[in-house]
Parts: structure tokens; sequence; C-alpha cells
């Protein structure tokens, strides 16, 4: 079954605190694996994808393919980094892919 | 920048009634797909289409659905039949290319309330 599992519905941390996003994935091969982000009352929009290996907003996620797992983290939260974040996965190779969405996870940052 | 537009915002219908769902994809994109989210649930693949026809469809996507794209920048959804459970938000999103590497950008979304 594919499937994308975020454990936390709510997150809510300080600002200047590390944060940590979970994220565990279900499929038979090697999906590729993003983080998609909603701000207040804004489209979503990719945040990053484990391909690319990049660092976005200060954001880094690590696949783990033996806990089938891609954690979000960010060691110092800011105040505008407050949003939902939904992980999610993808079929690599496919004719116009279908994103499959977890449930997505409230980060709330205290000031 | 150029972005994926829906239209209407927010469309209110009556149990039975038919709507259609407006999108118009960024324009040198190729492949088109339909997500929609329930309140309070997970964001769900609808359907996604390439060179005017259907590539994948979820088991959400019954005979109630369908999409088109009547000419070169619009892609529609249509729902025929409107159940109080087809109320949702809808998203729509388009990609240059197909594969999972591919960066799909989506739309802001319709939210469709069935009464």
């Amino acid at each position: 079954a594919q499937r994308v599992t975020q454990p936390e519905k709510l997150l809510s941390v300080f600002k200047g605190a590390p944060v940590e996003l979970k994220c565990n994935y279900s499929y038979s091969g090697s999906p590729e694996l993003f983080w998609y982000v909603q701000y207040s009352r804004q489209r979503l929009q990719l945040l990053l994808r484990h391909i690319s290996r990049e660092s976005i907003k200060g954001f880094t996620a690590d696949l783990n393919k033996g806990e089938t797992s891609f954690h979000l983290k960010k060691p110092f939260a800011q105040e505008e980094d407050s949003a939902m974040y939904y992980c999610a996965l993808s079929p690599p190779y496919s004719s116009a892919s279908k994103i499959i969405f977890g449930s997505g996870t409230r980060l709330s940052i205290r000031p | 920048e150029p972005e994926v537009t829906q239209t209407p915002s927010h469309q209110v219908t009556q149990m039975g009634q038919e709507v259609i769902l407006r999108c118009v994809p960024i324009s040198n994109h190729l492949y088109f797909y339909w997500y929609r989210q329930i309140l309070g649930q997970k964001v769900e693949f609808l359907v996604s289409f390439y060179n005017n026809e259907i590539s994948e469809k979820s088991e959400i996507f019954d005979d109630q659905f369908s999409v088109e794209r009547p000419d070169g920048s619009n892609f529609t959804l249509k729902i025929r039949s409107t159940k109080l459970e087809d109320s949702a938000m809808y998203f729509c999103a388009s990609s240059y290319q197909a594969g999972g590497y591919n960066e799909q950008f989506f739309g802001p979304g319709t939210r469709l309330t069935v009464l």
C-alpha cells in the first residue's frame, strides 16, 4: 500500500527552538519524497524534495530507507515558519505521476 | 511568476446539480491534475491528464466525474450530480514534465459546498 503518515497533527515550539516534523512512508520501491507547505491564506507549494538534497529556508529532510522515514528538520525555528506542512511521495517514473500526501502537521511557532 | 489559477474560489450548489470547476494551468505545462481535500482530511489525488486523455485516476474518480481541456488554456473538472460528500476543497495542479521528480504547481483551490 502507498501511504504517508504524519503522526503529529499539531506541533508547537518556541522561536529559536529546533523543529522536527515526522514523516513515515509505505511504498514498495523507491519513491520520490517531498515536503509541501501551505502558509496561511496561500496555496500549497513545494518546500523541498529529496532528490535535490537542498536546504530551503533552513529546512532539511533526511531519507532513512531502513526506517522509511523522511523527517523535516530546522535547527532554529522562526515565527514565519508557522504553517501547515505536508509530507508526500510520488512514484519516480510514471506518466503524469500522482502525489500521495500525508495528513499534514500544523507547525505553530510561539514568540 | 506564472501561477495556476482556479475559478470560482467558492461554489455553492444543491445536491444533484452539476458543477464545473475551472483551472488555467501554467501555459507551457503539459500535465494536469485534480486533487481534493475534504475538511480536516488529507489532500487526495483524483486524476491526472496528459495529451487530451486521462493518465491515471483514483477510486474516488468515478463516473460522476469527468475532466476536459476544452481549449488551449482551460482544464475543467465536472461533477455530474453532486452529493453532500463531494463538499471539499478542489485543487488543480500542473507540471511541465511527468514523473515523480517533477514539481507540480498548485492552484489556490475552489471550495465546493453541496447543500
